[in-house]
């Protein structure tokens, strides 16, 4: 059963443009909603993270949008950069941790 | 200090051999993971140690057995492993054993099994 759809599983953007990942959630027991970036041959990494009694939450060129009564969050990352070329993945933790499929973003010079 | 050590980066070996992935972290996080990557997938848990004792086991075959020395450390042991078990192996650690806060990841072990 797949707890958290993520959404799309790749993008091409533009150096200078806005890079949007969307994830979709069905399980309302989870309180904590991070993003995670994957270098090539590194172990992923917290990117930003958001808990559901906030609706947004911003950290320089990253953002997170949470939408509680849609069970939708999404990742915007302005301004972007070759070097945000990386996987990104959503999850959604409360007892444990499970993670979206993964988006590849590549951020065209 | 906010790593997560793995040793080795890189491991190959037989499906008769018997081989150790260890994990070190000393930000006195209480929590310790092992998850399981292959190649364009997310990491899926393996093992979850809390307070040095296992509390989930997702149903891993045998072959995979975890140790928890003590609080810093963490081993994964290898024996008579397939060719599919070849993936990127991820240590992690929290500071709750829950999903509800950060984790932080290794660099992982990039196993090989021939």
């Amino acid at each position: 059963q797949q707890q958290v759809k993520q959404s799309p599983q790749s993008l091409i953007v533009q150096k200078g443009g806005i890079s949007i990942i969307n994830c979709a959630y069905e399980n309302t027991a989870f309180d904590y909603f991070p993003w995670y970036q994957q270098f090539p041959g590194k172990g992923p990494a917290l990117l930003i993270a958001i808990r559901p009694d906030v609706s947004e939450k911003k950290e320089g060129r990253f953002t997170i949008s949470f939408n509680k009564s849609a069970k939708q969050f999404s990742l915007h990352i302005m301004d972007s950069q070759p070097g945000d070329s990386a996987t990104y993945f959503c999850a959604i933790g409360g007892f444990k941790t499970i993670f979206g499929a993964g988006t590849r973003l590549f951020v065209k010079a | 200090d906010t790593e997560v050590t793995q040793t080795p980066k890189h491991l190959v070996m037989g499906m008769t051999n018997k081989k150790s992935l260890k994990c070190e972290q000393h930000m006195g996080h209480r929590a310790m993971y092992w998850y399981k990557q292959k190649a364009k997938k997310p990491p899926e848990l393996m093992f979850v140690y809390s307070y040095e004792k296992l509390s989930i086991n997702e149903s891993v075959p045998s072959r995979f057995s975890p140790e928890c020395p003590n609080s810093s450390l963490l081993n994964l042991h290898l024996h008579a492993l397939q060719p599919e078990d070849s993936a990127l192996y991820l240590c992690a650690s929290s500071q709750e054993p829950r999903g509800n806060t950060e984790a932080f990841f290794g660099q992982g072990t990039r196993l090989t099994v021939v």
